[in-house]
This record gives C-alpha cells, structure tokens and sequence, in this order.
C-alpha cells in the first residue's frame, strides 16, 4: 500500500483556519485521498476524499497538489470540538467487493487553543 | 441511518482471563472490519469478514484471538486467554457495498484494560 506522512502534533488558536499537510509520494493514478478524523474516546469518522480537483464539503475542504504527491484538509474556522486526530490515507479504486480496507498511520492530533 | 453498535463500552478483566466483544453494524453493510488501537497508534485491522466469510485475517493473533460473523450480521470477537499487552481499544466498522455508498463507518469501540 502506498504510504502517507503527516506531521505527529499540530496546534492552532480557535476560530483560525488550520492547514493538515499530508505526503504521498507513492501515490498511484488510481489511488483516493482521504481524510478521517477521530475525536476522543470515538471511532474514525469520514472528513472528505478526492482524486484529483480540490473538494469542499461542509466540514473541510481538501486541497491536492498538481502532481498528487502531497495534500492539505483546510479547516476553515477551527473550533474546540474540532480538537482530534486526522489520518490521511490512501484508497484505492473503490469498488464492492474484495478485500478493500483502510490503512492507519499515526495521523496528526490537532489541539485547538481557547 | 443508525450507526455502528459495539458493546460493552469498557472492560477490565485480569490477564489470562477470557473476554468477548460484540459488535452490528450498519443493516445491509456486508463487509465488517474489527480493528485493534493501541494507546497513542493508529488503528490496525485484525480481521476482515464479507457477509460471513473471512477476507483477511493475516493480522489476528490466532492462537488467542477468533472472531465469527454468524449469519452475515452480528460479529463477535474473542480472546482467551488475555495478554496484558491486548490492553487497547477494539474497533468494529462496516462498509456499504452499493454505489455510491462505499463509506466506512466505525463504532465508538470497546476499552479493554488487562491488569
């Protein structure tokens, strides 16, 4: 599986717009970026995905580089409840069925400053 | 739509013991996952079932982990005998398979401390 690189800690003031960075390097043609979230004591809920183009939706938006090595989740206005960690991963053609599955790295713990 | 159920929410047992996890997840979801979080880590996948068939087990410690899915719904995930080092959160999730609805969902996970 092609690998992501995400910073360990990021912090921002509340109500600022926070920029995740993630590294793909590897990624392949055919591979989605996407973006879940965990807050505490939950499980990993889905923030947004795309491909190629910059994505928005009403809790992120994402932006990819022209040569797909690297992207940003841009948290608009960030807010306390927003404090959680974000894993960037890579998915493949979506299809359904098959041993598709999800791939964890360490992601990055955001900590919103009051 | 209702989401991920897992229970119980929190256990402690004493090591050597044996504890289970249930978990049903979203109706009509055919692909279940359990995943395994270790304080301060990523999740990583132990089992992976569609319907009731194991697609991926490589990660699940068998000689003391076991999971089954009867009926292509519920699933339940075992250990016995407990380590201490099996201390950490177990995640259940499921994925639909019908177009335009390939997303995961998680449940909010069971704690298990062994002390």
């Amino acid at each position: 599986d092609a690998k992501t690189t995400q910073p360990n800690s990021m912090e921002s003031n509340e109500e600022e717009p926070v920029h995740l960075p993630c590294n793909h390097s590897t990624i392949s043609g055919t591979d989605y970026i996407h973006w879940y979230r965990q807050l505490p004591s939950q499980g990993p809920e889905y923030v947004i995905h795309g491909l190629t183009s910059n994505v928005n939706n009403r809790m992120a938006s994402l932006a990819i580089a022209e040569d797909r090595k690297s992207s940003t989740l841009i948290l608009h206005r960030a807010t306390l409840r927003d404090a959680a960690v974000y894993y960037c991963i890579l998915r493949g053609l979506i299809s359904n069925f098959g041993n598709e599955k999800l791939t964890f790295g360490t992601g990055t713990r955001l900590t919103i400053i009051p | 739509e209702a989401g991920v159920a897992q229970s119980p929410r929190y256990k402690i047992i004493e090591k050597r013991q044996s504890v289970a996890f249930w978990c049903n997840p979203i109706s009509g979801h055919a692909t279940l996952y359990w995943y395994q979080q270790i304080l301060g880590q990523g999740p990583k996948l132990l089992i992976q079932f569609q319907n009731n068939g194991v697609v991926d087990d490589s990660q699940l410690p068998k000689d003391r982990f076991s999971a089954e899915r009867l009926k292509g719904v519920d699933s339940t995930l075992k250990i016995q005998p407990a380590k201490l080092e099996d201390s950490a959160v177990y995640l259940c999730a499921s994925r639909g398979t019908r177009a335009g609805n390939y997303g995961y969902t998680f449940g909010s996970g069971t704690r298990l401390t062994v002390v």
